[in-house]
């Protein structure tokens, strides 16, 4: 069973405008959760990371969303830029026992079209 | 120079041979993980070892096997490769650091694995 959810395989946006990824996660032991991009032959890259007991976290042009009752997080990329298209990844891991481990969702596909 | 480097970028390999995936890292990290993609799926983690005398299994490490060769080396080794086992193997590293620092992971470029 998924742990974790990204429901859009993809997601085209216009250069400038603002691209929203989600994602949505089931285990309420998850305490950090994490984005990543990944371009074409690379691994993925570390992008931004929120606690649960933020709500939102801000890094330039990227935020990160955080709704804990809903179990959902989105990741705002404004304004957004054709360097930004690749496959992000949400990831969440908990603390204690296990904590090193990192459940990933399957990508979302973004592409911005200039 | 790339702070997580793996060894080869692509291989072709038939069914039945002993392949060896290798990791190694300059960051100075403890950690290193061993993790697998799937096309159109997320990363699953096949070993993990959180220093040179500790190695742990994970999510799908059927069929796989690790050496912990050094604190910057992490090695995967296919005993006897199968076509199932065709995808994108990455490795990570980490450093838990101070506390309250999440102990994020970062990631080698990947080495791409084809089983005939």
């Amino acid at each position: 069973d998924q742990q974790v959810k990204q429901n859009s395989p993809s997601l085209s946006v216009q250069e400038g405008r603002i691209s929203i990824l989600n994602c949505d996660y089931t285990n309420s032991m998850f305490d950090y959760f994490l984005w990543y991009k990944k371009y074409p032959a690379e691994g993925p890259t570390f992008l931004i990371s929120i606690s649960s007991i933020k709500d939102k976290n801000e890094d330039g042009r990227f935020t990160v969303f955080l709704n804990k009752s809903a179990k959902h997080l989105s990741l705002h990329i404004v304004p957004s830029q054709p360097g930004d298209s690749a496959v992000y990844f949400c990831a969440a891991k908990g603390t204690g026992a296990g904590s090193y481990q990192l459940t990933f969702g399957k990508g979302t596909k973004l592409s911005v079209i200039p | 120079d790339a702070d997580v480097t793996q060894t080869p970028r692509n291989r072709i390999t038939k069914t039945g041979k002993r392949i060896m995936l290798e990791c190694s890292q300059t960051k100075g990290h403890d950690r290193m993980y061993w993790y697998r993609q799937d096309p159109g799926l997320g990363l699953r983690l096949i070993y993990y070892s959180f220093d040179v005398k500790d190695i742990n299994k994970g999510e799908i490490s059927d069929g796989y096997s690790v050496s912990r060769q050094a604190q910057a080396k992490f090695s995967l080794s296919l005993e006897s490769a199968i076509p199932n086992q065709t995808a994108l193997y990455f490795c990570a590293t980490s450093d838990p650091g101070l506390a309250g620092d999440i102990d994020t992971q970062y990631f080698g470029p990947g080495t791409r694995l084809t089983v005939l």
